[in-house]
């Protein structure tokens, strides 16, 4: 079975500070996605950004951008320029491709973002 | 165009009643997904849908729940009888094909 571990439970930046949100994930599969969803205290859960493992460059979307690392299955977020919108829970995802349909989410227990003004 | 909608947002019942969680998916997904969200757990995938039929049920806890998906723009996650560890909240979610899914607002569940 995938599993998903985000191994930091707690981080707190500065506003405007860089912020990398590590994690790491484990499957014999060679064709998935990993994606980075965030949870503000609202609960909605909010797709950040996608990475397709088959794909060498790194994703990015604006300010969030992605170190994928497939050898040493590791998947980090940064992100840059933080503002305190940016806080909140967030989540690394795994999802198999599994014949061009979709499949469930294999979930880590998330890192909770503080930013500081 | 609407998103994932769920209801209701919040619900608290008493042990041993029964619960039913609604979901409507996006127009034209067609997949669905339900999840279940706890300090103690995390996120879990219950069960998923694809074109209205049960792809993987594995994540459903025990015979208590279960889940249906009568057409393609409606869906219940039905407990029955309800325990207070089932306190939780519960996502629904959809997507097309292979697009990323996305989810309702949740349905937070409360059994006393």
């Amino acid at each position: 079975a995938q599993t998903v571990t985000q191994s930091q439970p707690e981080m707190s930046v500065q506003e405007a500070e860089t912020v990398t949100l590590s994690c790491t994930y484990d499957t014999s599969e060679n064709n998935y996605y990993l994606f980075w969803y965030k949870q503000p205290p609202s609960r909605q859960m909010i797709l950040v950004i996608r990475q397709e493992a088959y794909k060498q460059q790194n994703a990015t979307e604006n300010r969030f951008s992605v170190n994928f690392q497939k050898a040493a299955k590791s998947f980090s977020l940064k992100i840059s320029d933080s503002q305190l919108g940016d806080t909140a829970m967030y989540f690394c995802a795994y999802s198999l491709v599994s014949g061009g349909g979709a499949d469930g989410l294999t979930f880590g227990k998330g890192t909770h973002l503080i930013i500081q003004p | 165009d609407a998103g994932v909608i769920q209801s209701p947002r919040h619900e608290v019942t008493e042990m041993g009643q029964e619960v039913t969680l609604r979901c409507k998916p996006i127009s034209g997904h067609d997949y669905l997904f339900w999840y279940r969200q706890t300090m103690m757990r995390g996120l879990e995938l219950l069960i998923y849908f694809n074109n209205n039929v049960p792809i993987d049920d594995s994540g459903m806890p025990e015979d208590r729940f279960s889940a249906k998906m009568p057409n393609a723009s409606f869906s219940t996650l039905k407990i029955q009888p309800s325990e207070p560890r089932d306190s939780a909240v519960y996502f629904c979610a959809s997507c097309r094909d292979n697009q990323p899914q996305h989810f309702g607002d949740g349905t937070r569940l409360s059994i006393l």
